[in-house]
C-alpha cells in the first residue's frame, strides 16, 4: 500500500495564479485533513472531511477551497495564490470513527508563491 | 485558546530518559491523547495514544493522571536520532488541531 500520496511535491506559483493539490489515500479512510506548516511552526488545520461529499473548515480556511468527490481523494485548491500561502502542505487521513484515530500523513507539498 | 500547551524546546543527552509534558485543561470526556513525532521535511508520525493511566509500546510510554488535564510522553534512553519535534494532540476526528510542539535536541 502507498498510504497517503500528495501531488505535486513542489510547486512555484506567481501571485494570483491558481492551483490544486491532490491527496490520495488507499486505506479506505473516512476522515481526511489538510494542514499547512510554516517554517519553524506547528501544523495548522485548513479544512477537513468526515466522508465522501463532505467538507468542513478548520483553523485557517481563508483563501482555500476543498472537495471530496471520491472517498480516496481530497483536493485543496488555491483560487488566487498569495505570498502568505507559501508553506508546506500536509495531507492526513484516519479510518477510525470517534477519538481513537491515528493520523497517517503524506510527505508534504512545498508551495512557493512569488 | 490553545487546546494544548507544551514546552517549546528541551535538550537532552544520549542515553538519558526524556519526559515531555503536555497540558490540556479543557480535555473532553471522549477525547484521547495522541503523540506524534516529526523530523524535518517529513510529515508527523504516530508514537503513542492513550485515554487514561499508563500506556507503553516499543518506543515510548504515556502517563496520564486521573484528572486527564495533562499527559507525559516518556522516551527511554534517547539517541541522536530522537532529535525531532514532538506534538501532543487532543481531540476527536472533527478537531484534529496540533499545538506548537516541543523541539527535542539530543546531544552526544
Amino acid at each position: 500500500n502507498a498510504g497517503v500520496t500528495q501531488t505535486p511535491k513542489f510547486r512555484v506559483l506567481k501571485t494570483g495564479q491558481s492551483m490544486t493539490l491532490l491527496c490520495a489515500q488507499d486505506m479506505n479512510h473516512e476522515y481526511m485533513y489538510w494542514y499547512r506548516q510554516d517554517p519553524g511552526m506547528g501544523l495548522r488545520l485548513i479544512h477537513y472531511s468526515v466522508g465522501e461529499g463532505t467538507t468542513a473548515k478548520g483553523e485557517v480556511p481563508d483563501g482555500y477551497n476543498v472537495s471530496r468527490l471520491k472517498k480516496q481523494n481530497f483536493l485543496l485548491g488555491l483560487e488566487s495564490a498569495a505570498p502568505s500561502q507559501t508553506s508546506v502542505y500536509f495531507c492526513a487521513s484516519t479510518g477510525l470513527a470517534g477519538n481513537t484515530g491515528e493520523l497517517f500523513f503524506g510527505e508534504g507539498s512545498r508551495l512557493t508563491v512569488l | 485558546l490553545a487546546k494544548t500547551t507544551q514546552p517549546i524546546s528541551m535538550d537532552s543527552y544520549e542515553g538519558q530518559e526524556v519526559n515531555i509534558t503536555c497540558s490540556h485543561n479543557n480535555i473532553a470526556t471522549n477525547d484521547y491523547i495522541t503523540w506524534y513525532q516529526q523530523f524535518p521535511s517529513q510529515g508527523p508520525r504516530f508514537i503513542i495514544q492513550g485515554y487514561k493511566t499508563k500506556v507503553t509500546n516499543e518506543v515510548a510510554s504515556l502517563f496520564i493522571p486521573a484528572d486527564r488535564k495533562s499527559s507525559t510522553l516518556s522516551l527511554p534512553r534517547v539517541s541522536l536520532s530522537d532529535t525531532a519535534v514532538y506534538y501532543c494532540l487532543v481531540g476527536g476526528y472533527n478537531d484534529m488541531r496540533f499545538g506548537a510542539g516541543t523541539r527535542l535536541t539530543v546531544k552526544p
